[in-house]
């Protein structure tokens, strides 16, 4: 079966780190451009991240330069997502997702 | 960095009713739009890629038009399984921008 499958959300205190991994399977994961997406409680769509196929060219959303950083592991078929100096305001559903295919979500919850 | 307007924010059809949602760039980004559903608790689905390609399995009824800085999504005949929220999202250029959603309920 062709899915993401992300894991490695919970609660963290602000200032906190917290890293999440997203593992693919039933399809080619090395000859795909992934993202990392993410979505506050009632709120909408807010790309976070972008890593190409090989992992040599990444991207990041102003609100998580220098705090996030995105990785992957080809031939573990995973992505990562290392999150930093966590603030309240990352609370959110976090999605990795290719162009095509989403993963179901992990929550992560910033709070003291 | 490239700012979608979506519109309308909410959207109230009937059953068989054709709806049509509006995306406008800031900047031209030729056909480097897509339109995901979402469906409350769930992740996004992606519905057209390259502005008017129907991905695989989408049923018919949805279209997509649109290049340049407008672009429209086309519900011909809405069914009840279409009751969710669409966004669209540019891929022209980083950062990649969403726009911020409409919500299609039922009148």
């Amino acid at each position: 079966e062709v899915q993401l499958v992300e894991s490695g959300g919970g609660l963290v205190q602000p200032g906190g780190s917290l890293r999440l991994s997203c593992a693919a399977s039933g399809f080619t994961f090395s000859s795909y451009e992934m993202n990392w997406v993410r979505q506050a409680p009632g709120k909408g769509l807010e790309w976070v991240s972008y890593i190409s196929s090989s992992g040599s060219t990444i991207y990041y959303a102003d609100s998580v330069k220098g705090r996030f950083t995105i990785s992957r592991d080809n031939a573990k078929n995973s992505l990562y997502l290392q999150m930093n100096s966590l603030r309240a305001e990352d609370t959110a559903v976090y999605y990795c997702a290719s162009n095509v295919l989403w993963g179901q979500g992990t929550l992560v919850t910033v709070s003291s | 960095v490239i700012w979608m307007t979506q519109s309308p924010s909410l959207l109230s059809a009937s059953t068989g009713d054709r709806v049509t949602i509006s995306c406008r760039m800031s900047q031209g980004i030729s056909s480097y739009l897509a339109w995901y559903q979402q469906k409350p608790g769930k992740a996004p689905e992606l519905l057209i890629y390259a502005a008017s390609t129907l991905q695989s399995g989408v049923p018919s009824r949805f279209s997509g038009s649109g290049s340049g800085t407008d672009f429209t999504l086309t519900i011909s005949c809405l069914q009840s399984e279409d009751f969710a929220t669409y966004y669209c999202q540019q891929y022209y250029s980083f950062p990649r921008t969403f726009g911020q959603g409409t919500k299609v309920e039922i009148k």
